[in-house]
């Protein structure tokens, strides 16, 4: 069974920053891209960045490049998301999903809270 | 980037009902269009995915269709866990789009 679980999440002071994890488990995590996607509150979907199977390739929304950064290790099968400079828009519940090569987002992980305040 | 204009916003429907919801890209996007329901407190749930594509497990009263940058999500007869919010994503991009959802509530 597919497994997705975020973690990292909390209340964060507008200009810190904070690293989301998710941890993978009943897939080969190595072969497959994996995504974050936010939800600010009562707001839809918002697709936040992309990084392929292997790390080599990262795709950012215009509103997060520069501020945060996707990563992964394979070998501990989990994804990250360093979000630094927050700003009070990127508050949200961020999910991580897996993103196979045919069909995208497929798996979600029941999300983790980010709020950015004072 | 490419932009998906999803309607309605709300849909008021019965039990039993058939009811269609769209999304139109502002270019054509391939037929690389998905559709997820979220249920409130849940994460969203991929129903089908390349416009026709049903996902394991998902009943055969959700289908979907379209072509080029138009789309649509039908549910041929509503049952009472059908009621939920509905999205569209594009991914012909990697710079994934989501239309802004439809909200499925009870007549």
């Amino acid at each position: 069974e597919v497994q997705l679980v975020e973690s990292g999440g909390g209340l964060v002071q507008p200009g810190r920053s904070m690293k989301l994890s998710c941890a993978a488990s009943g897939f080969t995590f190595s072969n497959y891209g994996m995504a974050w996607v936010r939800q600010a509150p009562t707001k839809g979907l918002e697709w936040v960045a992309t990084i392929s199977y292997d790390g080599s390739s990262t795709y950012y929304r215009d509103s997060v490049k520069g501020r945060f950064t996707i990563s992964r290790d394979n070998a501990k099968t989990t994804l990250y998301l360093q979000m630094n400079s927050l700003r009070s828009e990127d508050t949200a519940t961020y999910y991580c999903t897996r993103d196979p090569p045919v069909g995208a987002l497929d798996y979600w992980g029941q999300g983790v809270m980010v709020t950015v305040s004072s | 980037d490419i932009q998906m204009t999803q309607s309605p916003s709300f849909l008021s429907a019965s039990v039993g009902d058939r009811v269609t919801i769209n999304c139109k890209a502002s270019q054509n996007i391939n037929k690389y269009l998905n559709w997820y329901q979220q249920k409130l407190g849940e994460a969203p749930k991929r129903l089908i995915y390349n416009t026709n594509n049903l996902r394991t497990g998902i009943p055969s009263r959700f289908s979907g269709s379209g072509s080029g940058t138009d789309y649509t999500l039908t549910i041929s007869s509503l049952q009472p866990e059908d009621f939920a919010t509905y999205f569209c994503l594009q991914h012909n991009s990697f710079l994934n789009t989501f239309g802004a959802g439809t909200k499925l509530e009870l007549k």
